[in-house]
């Protein structure tokens, strides 16, 4: 069964500190894994994209890494703002689904002033 | 970029009344839509999966003849929920992708359901 983790469920850090996300899947056969930002109440936004050959890649302050040997990727939040605070979900897709996405639970993050 | 509009973004209904949440690609063409409804605090959980042209796919759990999806065109999906109930109460998005596998999925805004 294809599922995507992620940890912590919660953070809270202060205004200027830096941060990193976790998620780790078991999607297969890998295609692609996406980081997206949600803010309460919206619909997610994508922060990055990554496929198989990809290591890294960022966006901003937003950097996200993949390590498809261990099936791992994180995303990094440097010099964080209030707001930043918000729900950050990775998703997974694999080839033989379409374009179906398996998300994870999403880590909400809330960066204090 | 391409964009997803989804419509209305909150709605308020009587239990018993059907609600129609419309989606829409707006500058490229989705033959495949994906319906979401999402819990407080929770991730995203897919509810059916929409084809321009053919019936929907749901996935388990979700009634077909509760939550109807019509796809009649390339740029727009709809999700009827038919006699909502307070239980149906939740934020459901949609969204597209922009083009084959591993392409952009793009999201609408979501849409607030509030049965009362």
């Amino acid at each position: 069964k294809n599922q995507v983790e992620q940890s912590p469920q919660s953070l809270i850090i202060l205004e200027g500190k830096n941060c990193t996300l976790q998620c780790n899947y078991t999607v297969s056969p890998f295609s692609n894994l996406r980081w997206y930002k949600q803010d309460t109440g919206r619909g997610p936004v994508s922060l990055t994209i990554m496929t198989f050959s990809e290591n890294t890649k960022s966006n901003g302050r937003y950097t996200a890494t993949l390590d498809a040997d261990t099936k791992q990727s994180s995303l990094h939040i440097t010099a964080s703002q209030l707001s930043d605070s918000a729900s950050y979900i990775c998703v997974v897709s694999a080839y033989n689904a379409g374009n179906m996405l398996t998300f994870g639970g999403g880590t909400r993050l809330m960066v204090k002033p | 970029g391409a964009v997803v509009s989804q419509h209305p973004s909150r709605v308020i209904c009587k239990s018993g009344t059907s609600v129609k949440i419309e989606c829409r690609s707006l500058d490229f063409q989705a033959t495949t839509m994906f319906w979401y409804r999402q819990f407080p605090k929770q991730s995203l959980m897919l509810m059916a999966t929409s084809n321009e042209g053919s019936k929907a796919t749901y996935e388990q759990g979700v009634e077909k003849d509760k939550f109807l999806i019509n796809h009649a065109s390339l740029t727009l999906s709809t999700l009827t929920v038919t006699s909502a109930h307070p239980e149906d109460s939740s934020f459901y998005i949609c969204s597209a992708p922009s083009g084959g596998v591993g392409t952009e999925a793009f999201f609408g805004q979501g849409t607030r359901l509030t049965v009362v």
